[in-house]
């Protein structure tokens, strides 16, 4: 059973246009999410983090959003550029002492100039 | 400051053979924790720890074994590698609830 889902495996967007990445879950414990980025030959970098005390985070051109009552959280790139192409993860844990963290599958996100 | 660095970058096996596989982190973090990733899926957690000298499963562990002997270094062992082990392997260290991860250790089982 996949407690987390990223259902769409690849997105293409224009440069300039809103990059949207969603991710679904389905343990209510879940109390902390974060999204990483992924070029390929490299390993995942942090991008951006939400706890389920909050229901939006920015930092820059990135937004997390968080729904808890649907299980869902988004990640928002305004404007998208050619750089942001590369592969993102969603990752979410349930604090029990250390944080042990279950990911999505990932999404391509193709930002077409 | 070189963050979490893996070595090695590239392996290729065959079946039954052994290996380690190194990763060292110089941010002096506390947890360490090894991941696999396979086409199609997500990260999966192998072995974590908590700090020197303690480790622990994760959702993977088979085929695996871990030590932690010193803070800066965790190491992953196949003792004898099976084709099902081919993976990416990434390492990470963790700062509070943020992960930071090495460049990961492309490994193909024969």
């Amino acid at each position: 059973d996949q407690q987390v889902k990223q259902n769409s495996p690849s997105l293409s967007v224009q440069e300039g246009r809103i990059s949207i990445l969603n991710c679904d879950y389905t343990n209510s414990m879940f109390d902390y999410f974060l999204w990483y980025k992924k070029y390929p030959a490299e390993g995942p970098t942090f991008l951006i983090s939400i706890s389920s005390i909050k229901d939006k985070n920015e930092d820059g051109r990135f937004t997390v959003f968080l729904n808890k009552s649907a299980k869902h959280l988004s990640l928002h790139i305004v404007p998208s550029q050619p750089g942001d192409s590369a592969v993102y993860f969603c990752a979410a844990s349930a604090y029990s002492g250390t944080y042990k963290y279950i990911f999505g599958t990932g999404t391509r996100l193709k930002v077409l100039a | 400051n070189a963050g979490v660095t893996q070595t090695p970058k590239f392996r290729v096996l065959k079946t039954g053979q052994s290996m380690t596989l190194l990763c060292a982190q110089d941010m002096n973090h506390e947890y360490m924790y090894w991941y696999r990733q396979d086409p199609g899926m997500g990260l999966r957690l192998i072995h974590y720890s908590v700090g020197e000298g303690t480790t622990a499963k994760g959702e993977v562990p088979d085929g695996y074994n871990v030590s932690r002997l010193k803070k800066q270094n965790f190491l992953l062992g196949l003792e004898s590698a099976a084709p099902s082990q081919t993976s990416v392997y990434f390492c990470a260290s963790i700062q509070g609830p943020t992960q930071y991860f090495g460049p990961g250790t492309r490994l193909t089982v024969l």
